[in-house]
C-alpha cells in the first residue's frame, strides 16, 4: 500500500515566522509531487508542484524534495494570520510508462498562524 | 472564464435513491478524477479518465459509476450501493496525466 505520511497538527505558528510542513512517502518511483492549501469548507488549492531534487520558490513558499530519503516539505516566509489552512501533500504514484496519473495525497497539516 | 465547475454545492438525497454529480471544465484538459473527502482525512480516489470513452477505478470505486462521453463533461452516480455516501466529493483535471491536477468547488453530498 503506496503512503504519503504527514504530522496532522495543528502547527501553530506567530505571524511573519516560518512554517515548516513535512511529508514522507513509500513509492520510491514517484517522481511529481504537489502542495496544495484547503481553507475549512473549501476545495483545495494547488500551490506549489516540485519534479527535481532541490528547493523550488515562488514567492513566500519554498518547496523542497530530497528523493533519496523520500521526504518533501513546504516552507512559508512571513507567515500571515491567511495562511492559517490545511496543507495537503500529494504525490503522483508511479514514473515514466507506469505513470497512472493518480495522486495519492496525504491526511493533511492543519496550520495556524497566530496574530 | 477558464474553471471547473461542480453542480449542486450542496446536495440531500434519501437513503436508496441513486444521484448524480455534476462536472464540467472548459480548460481543454485530457484528464478527469474524482476524490472523496471526509473529514479530517485526506483525499481518495473514486475515478479517473485520461481519456473521452475510457476512464479506470480508484481506490474506492465500489458504489460509483462514472460515464467519459465528452471531454468536458465527467458526471459520476452515487448509487444506491454505496454503504457511506455522505462525504464532499471533489472533481479535479489535468492536461494530462503526468501534470498537476486543479479541483473545482466540490460538492457536498448529505444522504439520510
Amino acid at each position: 500500500q503506496k503512503e504519503v505520511e504527514q504530522n496532522s497538527g495543528p502547527l501553530s505558528v506567530p505571524e511573519g515566522a516560518i512554517a515548516s510542513l513535512n511529508c514522507t512517502y513509500s513509492d520510491r518511483g514517484s517522481q511529481s509531487f504537489f502542495w496544495y492549501r484547503q481553507y475549512s469548507g473549501k476545495s483545495p488549492e494547488l500551490i506549489m508542484f516540485i519534479y527535481s531534487n532541490g528547493d523550488k520558490e515562488d514567492g513566500r513558499f519554498t518547496a523542497q524534495l530530497n528523493k533519496a530519503s523520500q521526504y518533501v516539505s513546504l516552507l512559508i516566509r512571513d507567515s500571515q494570520p491567511s495562511d492559517s489552512a490545511t496543507y495537503l501533500c500529494a504525490v503522483n504514484e508511479g514514473s515514466g510508462s507506469s505513470n497512472t496519473g493518480k495522486l495519492i495525497f496525504g491526511q493533511g497539516t492543519t496550520l495556524q498562524v497566530k496574530p | 472564464d477558464g474553471g471547473i465547475t461542480q453542480s449542486p454545492k450542496y446536495l440531500f438525497r434519501k437513503e436508496g435513491q441513486n444521484v448524480t454529480l455534476s462536472c464540467e471544465q472548459n480548460l481543454n484538459h485530457d484528464a478527469m478524477y474524482w476524490y472523496r473527502q471526509d473529514p479530517g482525512q485526506g483525499l481518495r480516489l473514486i475515478y479517473y479518465s485520461q481519456i473521452v470513452n475510457d476512464f479506470q477505478k480508484g481506490d474506492i470505486a465500489e458504489g460509483y459509476s462514472v460515464s467519459r462521453e465528452k471531454k468536458e463533461s465527467f458526471p459520476l452516480t452515487v448509487t444506491s450501493a454505496q454503504k457511506n455516501p455522505t462525504a464532499f466529493y471533489l472533481c479535479a483535471s489535468s492536461i494530462n496525466r503526468k501534470s498537476e491536477q486543479y479541483f473545482g468547488p466540490g460538492t457536498r453530498l448529505t444522504v439520510t
